[in-house]
């Protein structure tokens, strides 16, 4: 039962346009979503998060969005830059889990020149 | 200055023996983590430690065990590997409980054959 799903393994996206990632979840109880950014050979690296009191959070060229009732959110990456070319993995927690983070199985980000 | 460095990063070995893969972190963290990549990449967690104690241990068999000699160490012994083994085990590490902002080592490879 995999509480967060990224249903898509890959996206290509022109340089300059926005790049939409998306997320869904199950468990009505996380109050704490993350997106992580992650290079070939390395390991995630933060990227940005949103707690569940929230339906936006910005971080200059990164928004996430956060649909509670629709138990979706959404990274935006505006402009997409070729640096930009990752996976990228969603994920989330509730406060009694003990700082477990579900993750889900990425997208690929693939942003061309 | 690696912020969270494991050792090895690749490793191969064949099925029924044991090994440890060591993960050290120089953040002055309190919490640590092994994940477990496996082949369809989605990343479950295997065990959490906060300042030398186990907090999360999510039924992993009892062959893997985790040592955590002092709060910057989080080793990993594997008995008697199994071809189901092989993923990519990544340790991290966050400054408390319930702080999400992970910092993941760089990962480690294992291939049982």
């Amino acid at each position: 039962d995999q509480q967060v799903k990224q249903n898509s393994p890959s996206l290509s996206v022109q340089e300059g346009r926005i790049s939409i990632l998306n997320c869904d979840y199950t468990n009505s109880m996380f109050d704490y979503f993350l997106w992580y950014k992650k290079y070939p050979a390395e390991g995630p690296t933060f990227l940005i998060s949103i707690s569940s009191i929230k339906d936006k959070n910005e971080d200059g060229r990164f928004t996430v969005f956060l649909n509670k009732s629709a138990k979706h959110l959404s990274l935006h990456i505006v402009p997409s830059q070729p640096g930009d070319s990752a996976v990228y993995f969603c994920a989330a927690s509730d406060n009694n889990q003990g700082g477990k983070l579900i993750f889900g199985q990425g997208t690929e980000l693939s942003v061309k020149p | 200055d690696t912020a969270v460095s494991q050792t090895p990063k690749y490793l191969v070995t064949q099925m029924g023996n044991d090994k440890s893969i060591k993960c050290e972190q120089n953040l002055g963290h309190d919490t640590m983590y092994w994940y477990k990549q496996d082949s369809k990449k989605f990343l479950k967690i295997m065990f959490s430690y906060n300042n030398k104690e186990l907090i999360i241990n999510e039924t992993v068999p009892n062959r893997f065990s985790p040592k955590s000699p002092d709060k910057a160490h989080l080793n990993l012994h594997i008995n008697s590997l199994e071809l189901g083994d092989s993923a990519v085990y990544f340790c991290a590490s966050s400054p408390r409980l319930e702080n999400y902002g992970y910092t993941f080592g760089s990962g480690t490879r294992l291939t049982v054959v």
